[in-house]
């Protein structure tokens, strides 16, 4: 089984600019999870897709959307960067909602400059 | 404070040492996760538990729900065990995400 894709897995962004991430999950698994990652803060909880829904939303702002399509791919959406967006973007699928492993991708690494 | 807490930080350990990671939370989880992180970013999932004890090859992890406490066990320690360690929570609901901060660890050979 082919594993998490994230695409690109680097991108330079002006601040102000948008930015738009990509993720396809394993096959089969409906649930997509991003995550941000700084050195300052560690990994955080953004949001999650199941089936086409969002399920939960950790603690960003609204600049931060992302959405999910019916092939359970997803996209996550960044405007109006600030340099405070750089990091490492990372996402997970999980066969299940409930207590199941996460599969991450090698995620994105967005550079604000 | 954080949900997740771990210990230490930094760990540097020579080759053959046994290794304890230590992980203490303080919200109601329905599982318990260990990550491995390499240098480049991506993320192994190692264990996920919710009582007990796994173990897969040098690697033991357990978890007491009482005392909302896990570890991370790296039994003869290899130099490719060098990596970040995460310790993460899925909240009750199984909707929510907590994560540590992390533990560097670098195996001298």
């Amino acid at each position: 089984k082919a594993g998490v894709t994230q695409t690109p897995r680097y991108l330079i962004k002006t601040r102000g600019q948008q930015v738009t991430l990509s993720c396809s999950p394993i096959s089969g698994h409906r649930s997509v999870s991003w995550y941000q990652q700084t050195p300052g803060q560690g990994l955080q909880f953004l949001f999650e897709y199941f089936s086409e829904t969002q399920r939960n939303k950790g603690n960003f702002p609204g600049r931060f959307s992302g959405r999910q399509f019916s092939n359970s791919r997803s996209e996550m959406n960044v405007s109006t960067l600030e340099l405070g967006d750089s990091a490492l973007y990372l996402c997970a699928s999980r066969g299940r909602i409930g207590p199941s492993p996460l599969h991450f991708g090698n995620g994105t690494r967005l550079t604000v400059t | 404070k954080n949900e997740v807490e771990q210990s230490p930080q930094n760990l540097t350990a020579q080759e053959g040492e046994f290794i304890t990671i230590n992980c203490s939370y303080s919200v109601g989880i329905s599982a318990l996760h260990w990550l491995q992180q390499h240098p480049g970013g991506g993320i192994v999932s190692l264990f996920m538990l919710s009582s007990g004890k796994k173990k897969h090859g040098r690697l033991i992890a357990t978890i007491n729900i009482q005392e909302k406490h896990s570890s991370l066990h790296i039994t003869a320690s290899h130099p490719r065990d060098s990596a970040v360690y995460i310790c993460a929570a899925t909240g009750n609901t199984g909707n929510q995400f907590y994560f540590g901060t992390g533990t560097s660890l670098t195996v001298i050979p």
